[in-house]
C-alpha cells in the first residue's frame, strides 16, 4: 500500500533554532518526493521536488535530503524564523504511464516557531 | 497562492443541499486537481482532469461531482450524498506530458461547513 508517513507530528521550538522533520514512504513506483509549506486557512506552497537521482536541495533555509535507498526524506529549517509556523507536508509522486503522476500526502508535521 | 483562484473562502450549507465550489486558473495549465484536507490527515484526490471535458475519479469520488467545460475552470459539486462534506477543499493545476516533476499550485482553499 502507497504510504508516507511524517514525524514528528508536532513542534514547538524557539526562534533561530535549527530543526529537522522526517517523512518516510512505501511507494511504488516512485517518481519524486516534494515538501510543502502550508500556512492555516492556506493552500499548500511548493519548497523543494527531488527525483531518485538527487540526494539534497536546497531552497534558501530549507534543506531536504533524500536517500531512495531507504525510502526516507527530511527537512532541515535553520535559523527558524516565526514565519516558518506552519505545516510541513511530504508528498511522494508515483509515476503512471499516461504522464499522470498521483501524489500521496503525508499528514504533516505542525510547527511552532516561538520567540 | 500563485494563479489559481476559490470562492467563496467559507461555505455554510444545511445538510442535504448541494453545493457547488468554484476553482479558476489563469495559468495555462491543462490539468486541474480536487482535494480534501481533513484534521489529521494527507490531502485527498477526489478528482482530477488532465484536458478539457475529460476527467477521472480519484480515490474518494463518491458523493462529488465536476465538469470541466472550459480551460480555466474546474467547479466541484458536493452532493446531499456525500456523507460527511465538512471540510478544507483544496484546487489545484499543473502542467501535464513529457517532465513528471511538473508542480501542482494549489489554491487558497474552501472550508465547507455542512449542518
Amino acid at each position: 500500500k502507497n504510504q508516507v508517513e511524517q514525524s514528528p507530528q508536532s513542534l514547538i521550538i524557539l526562534e533561530g533554532k535549527n530543526c529537522t522533520l522526517q517523512c518516510n514512504y512505501t511507494v511504488s513506483p516512485f517518481s519524486n518526493l516534494r515538501w510543502y509549506k502550508q500556512d492555516t486557512g492556506r493552500g499548500p506552497v511548493s519548497l523543494t521536488i527531488m527525483t531518485f537521482s538527487e540526494n539534497t536541495k536546497s531552497n534558501g533555509r530549507y534543506t531536504a535530503t533524500l536517500d531512495a535507498d531507504t525510502k526516507q526524506s527530511s527537512l532541515h529549517i535553520t535559523a527558524s524564523q516565526l514565519s516558518d509556523s506552519a505545516s510541513y507536508i511530504c508528498v511522494v509522486s508515483a509515476y503512471f504511464s499516461g504522464g499522470y503522476n498521483k501524489l500521496i500526502f503525508g499528514a504533516g508535521t505542525r510547527l511552532a516557531v516561538h520567540p | 497562492d500563485g494563479g489559481i483562484t476559490q470562492s467563496p473562502k467559507y461555505l455554510f450549507r444545511k445538510e442535504g443541499q448541494n453545493v457547488t465550489l468554484s476553482c479558476e486558473q489563469n495559468l495555462n495549465h491543462d490539468a486541474m486537481y480536487w482535494y480534501r484536507q481533513d484534521p489529521g490527515q494527507g490531502l485527498r484526490l477526489i478528482y482530477y482532469s488532465q484536458i478539457v471535458n475529460d476527467f477521472q475519479k480519484g480515490d474518494i469520488a463518491e458523493g462529488y461531482s465536476v465538469s470541466r467545460e472550459k480551460k480555466e475552470s474546474f467547479p466541484l459539486t458536493v452532493t446531499s450524498a456525500q456523507k460527511n462534506p465538512t471540510a478544507f477543499y483544496l484546487c489545484a493545476s499543473s502542467i501535464t506530458g513529457g517532465d513528471h516533476t511538473y508542480e501542482q499550485y494549489f489554491g487558497p482553499g474552501t472550508r465547507l461547513t455542512v449542518t
